[in-house]
């Protein structure tokens, strides 16, 4: 069964280094997503993508992030100079069609320090 | 803004219990409402969905109706087992600008004990 998958699992890095987390979505879906779980708190729409820009972005996707699809397989999330409070379970989605079902990865821990 | 409230957790119940998980809404027009599993170390995977007032969404012996009119999608199972241990979390659609965003509940953490 197609299933998108999230590299790396566990990320630990330095309060203002940079961090590409990274995605392979669904091999024919459209729409990528991410969502970050900080510990104990809900689930959050970061980016949504589509035809290779932003669709839309929430207000914490502020300058520090920035997405990329580099090539035909992966999406990518760059946070610039990471925070304490960046750290968070970070979920990568695909879809298929604007409408239908969001297809989630296991996500990556990201741990600043 | 639009908004999901689940029930608080830790839920712990015996194998074969009936299981509800409370979730309310509130939002404008007229969203989809889903329930997504979070099995322990795993990602987010999409347990039953309903698009519509009234639609029931079923899955592995959970079901969930839309009500509008009290604005809530309950997650019910009639006996549940110890691997439904995991955290469910109820979220609706939101249109949004362009591509379809969850909106998420807290999540609810639920253990089984046999």
């Amino acid at each position: 069964e197609p299933e998108v998958t999230q590299t790396p699992s566990h990320q630990v890095t330095q309060m203002g280094q940079e961090v590409i987390l990274r995605c392979v979505p669904i091999s024919n879906h459209l729409y990528f997503y991410w969502y970050r779980q900080i510990l104990g708190q809900k689930v959050e729409f970061l980016v949504s993508f589509y035809n290779n820009e932003i669709s839309e972005k929430s207000e914490i996707f502020d300058d520090q992030f920035s997405v990329e699809r580099p090539d035909g397989s992966n999406f990518t999330l760059k946070i610039r100079s990471t925070k304490l409070e960046d750290s968070a379970m970070y979920f990568c989605a695909s879809s298929e069609l604007m409408n239908t079902e969001a297809f989630f990865g296991q996500g990556t821990r990201l741990t600043v320090v | 803004g639009n908004s999901v409230t689940q029930m608080e957790g830790p839920v712990t119940l015996s194998e074969e219990a009936f299981l509800t998980i409370n979730c309310t809404y509130t939002a404008t027009g007229y969203p989809s409402l889903f329930w997504y599993v979070q099995y322990p170390g795993e990602g987010l995977q999409l347990l039953l969905k309903a698009t519509k007032a009234d639609d029931k969404g079923s899955n592995k012996g959970f079901e969930a109706t839309y009500r509008k009119e009290t604005t809530s999608f309950h997650l019910e199972k009639g006996s549940v087992q110890v691997s439904d241990s995991a955290v469910y979390f109820c979220a609706l659609s939101d249109r949004g600008q362009g591509a379809q965003k969850l909106v998420f509940g807290q999540g609810t953490r639920l253990t089984i004990n046999p």
